[in-house]
């Protein structure tokens, strides 16, 4: 079936260094691929999207790029803040016709000042 | 801003209780789910509807029921409460499948 696979967290990093996150999918359809972000207290959000291969979805200086090659969707940013603290999740909807949204386990990110 | 309120943040029940989870959206979105989410496992969806009084089971619906009568309240239910029912659940809702709007969760403890 389909599924998301994700890094195990937590991953701990110091203000301004380079994050990745990894995220695999496995679908039978042309999936679109999301990231989800969960800050402290909070419910999840979305944090970008992308809907076809070689898409690049990117908010808030997060970019990730659709690769159907590789069956990946990679979290990156540059310059990670204190404030990027919290739990990422990579998910997916198999296809325009899916009536739901498959999560990843969720990895947590905690910055270090 | 799309709002989806969770009835209660934290909420503490005795196994074989009945227990009700209140979730309402103020957007008239068509769409509602209700997840749960484990440690490690991440977010399994339980129920959703797509209308009133229409509900689709999802991957986990063992031991839960739903309701919406109203298209603003999608209600979940624990029909009688087990210890392995203790999880934090997510309500959601959306227009479109493509972007969900979250509430922030009830942390449920079944003792």
């Amino acid at each position: 079936g389909d599924s998301v696979t994700q890094m195990e967290g937590p991953v701990t990093l110091s203000e301004e260094a380079f994050l990745t996150i990894n995220c695999t999918y496995t679908a039978t359809g042309y999936p679109s691929l999301f990231w989800y972000v969960q800050y402290p207290g909070e419910g999840l959000q979305l944090l970008l999207k992308a809907t076809k291969a070689d898409d690049k979805g990117s908010n808030k200086g997060f970019e990730a790029t659709y690769r159907k090659e590789t069956t990946s969707f990679h979290l990156e940013k540059g310059s990670v803040q204190v404030s990027d603290s919290a739990v990422y999740f990579c998910a997916l909807r198999a296809d325009s016709s899916a009536s739901k949204i498959i999560f990843g386990s969720g990895t947590r990110l905690s910055i270090r000042p | 801003d799309v709002k989806v309120t969770q009835s209660s943040r934290y909420l503490v029940k005795r196994t074989g209780e009945k227990v009700f989870l209140e979730c309402v959206q103020d957007m008239d979105h068509e769409n509602m789910f209700w997840y749960r989410q484990d440690p490690g496992l991440g977010l399994r969806l339980i129920y959703f509807s797509y209308d009133v009084k229409m509900k689709e089971k999802g991957d986990i619906p063992e031991g839960y029921s739903v309701s919406r009568e109203k298209k603003e309240r999608f209600s979940l239910i624990l029909e009688s409460a087990s210890t392995n029912q203790t999880s934090m659940y997510l309500c959601a809702s959306s227009f479109s499948w493509e972007k969900l709007f979250f509430g922030s969760g009830t942390q449920l403890s079944v003792l």
